[in-house]
């Protein structure tokens, strides 16, 4: 079992539809990480969230530590949306935080 | 200010040869990753800096692959006697500290092995 698990894999949608992409991870964490990954294959972090929810722009992010899941939200979607979004959690070794990495959700929003 | 900056974007080498990939972290952070990404497969991590010392190497797939850090600042992946599937995206990631800052990646290099 992976330690970072996301779902779904794919998911395709409409322009304007809601989005939840969702993160369960089997290890302690003090924070969790909600990256975006464009096709050219750059990577932008979204969040860094250790707790309850926070919000830029139509992006939400949540986390419940004690159930280990946290959820990715986009409102009003739209084509430019369209990534693979990675959820990452620091393992702490040697004193650094080393991301371990989910599978990713590829997301396409179709006009 | 600047983000990380990763040089070249594209690398296309032939089996055996060797290749250096280039991070310039945001300057001033002391924390420094190097993650690869092979097609078709999630992120891995490779190597961590602290300042220029790496305590943790673990991820590192084979002593053809080795990374250092100098003056605390630009990193250098050096990946000796290439093979096929050494081809991915190296990305490369800097932080400000360790355990509770948020990494900051750069655009990655396309290694491509022919």
């Amino acid at each position: 079992k992976n330690e970072v698990e996301q779902s779904p894999q794919n998911l395709t949608a409409q322009e304007g539809e809601f989005i939840t992409i969702n993160c369960s991870y089997s290890v302690g964490i003090s924070a969790l990480h909600w990256l975006q990954q464009h096709p050219g294959g750059g990577i932008v972090s979204l969040f860094m969230l250790s707790s309850g929810k926070k919000k830029h722009g139509r992006l939400i992010a949540t986390i419940n530590i004690q159930e280990k899941h946290s959820s990715l939200h986009i409102t009003a979607s739209h084509p430019r949306d369209s990534a693979v979004y990675i959820c990452a959690v620091p393992l702490i070794i040697q004193g650094a935080q080393k991301l371990v990495f989910g599978q990713g959700t590829r997301l396409t929003i179709n006009p | 200010g600047a983000g990380v900056s990763q040089s070249p974007s594209n690398k296309v080498t032939e089996k055996g040869k060797d290749v250096e990939l280039r991070c310039d972290p945001i300057s001033g952070h002391t924390a420094l990753y190097w993650y690869r990404q092979s097609l078709g497969q999630g992120l891995e991590f490779l190597i961590y800096f602290q300042g220029n010392s790496a305590p943790d190497k673990s991820g590192l797939p084979s002593d053809r692959f080795s990374a250092e850090r100098t003056g605390g600042s630009v990193s250098t992946l050096t990946i000796q006697r290439t093979q096929q599937e050494d081809s991915a995206v190296y990305l490369c990631a800097s932080s400000l500290g360790t355990t509770k800052y948020e990494q900051y990646f750069g655009p990655g290099t396309r290694l491509t092995v022919t």
